[in-house]
């Protein structure tokens, strides 16, 4: 059963304009939350995170937002740029040390 | 760079014949997991060992099975192949405990089962 759910597959943005990635969940012990992207012939990549007790985090271009009573987080990217096209997966985890992921939703920035 | 090294990238099998990707990490971190990655799904664990202690998920078919000879390598063995198993195999690592959760990733292994 899919804990962690991207129901976007994909996003078309134009550059400079904002990305906007949501991710839901269905498991209420999931304390820290994840974003990875991931490049064609790449590993995923750790990109940004977020822990249960916040509801904002933000690194340079990227912020996570955390809504625990819709059980919904979405990743902000702004502005997007060219590189930033790719694939993004959502994960989550909870008091162990395992992720759940989400199927992605593939990222296309128009210049 | 600390890095997860998988090898190899592309492996072809035939039906039934058992394979085996092998996974490297210079990050020496205690915990390894396999992923199963079919296209546009999540991907899926099969198995991770924290430190020595093997751990498999449920639904993991006895088909797959792992080696940890040591902190550095790590095995993902499949005995018979199914046109079912290809898949993209992605290994990752992570320390526990730790201060963050990330896990870190290798490029992956795409198998192909004919």
């Amino acid at each position: 059963d899919q804990q962690v759910k991207q129901n976007s597959p994909s996003l078309s943005v134009q550059e400079g304009r904002i990305s906007i990635l949501n991710c839901d969940y269905t498991n209420s012990m999931f304390d820290y939350f994840l974003w990875y992207k991931k490049y064609p012939a790449e590993g995923p990549t750790f990109l940004i995170s977020i822990s249960s007790i916040k509801d904002k985090n933000e690194d340079g271009r990227f912020t996570v937002f955390l809504n625990k009573s819709a059980k919904h987080l979405s990743l902000h990217i702004v502005p997007s740029q060219p590189g930033d096209s790719a694939v993004y997966f959502c994960a989550a985890r909870t008091n162990d040390y395992k992720l759940s992921f989400g199927a992605g939703t593939t990222v296309t920035v128009r210049a | 760079d600390a890095m997860v090294i998988q090898n190899p990238r592309y492996q072809v099998t035939q039906f039934g014949k058992p394979v085996t990707l092998s996974c490297s990490q210079t990050l020496n971190h205690n915990v390894m997991y396999w992923y199963q990655q079919k296209s546009s799904q999540a991907p899926k664990l099969l198995f991770h060992y924290y430190d020595k202690d093997f751990n498999n998920e449920a639904d993991t078919p006895d088909n797959f099975q792992s080696r940890r000879p040591n902190t550095s390598f790590c095995f993902l063995d499949i005995r018979s192949p199914g046109l079912g198993d290809a898949a993209m195999y992605l290994c990752a690592t992570s320390s526990s405990p730790g201060t963050g959760y990330e896990q870190y990733f290798g490029p992956g292994t795409r198998l192909t089962v004919t």
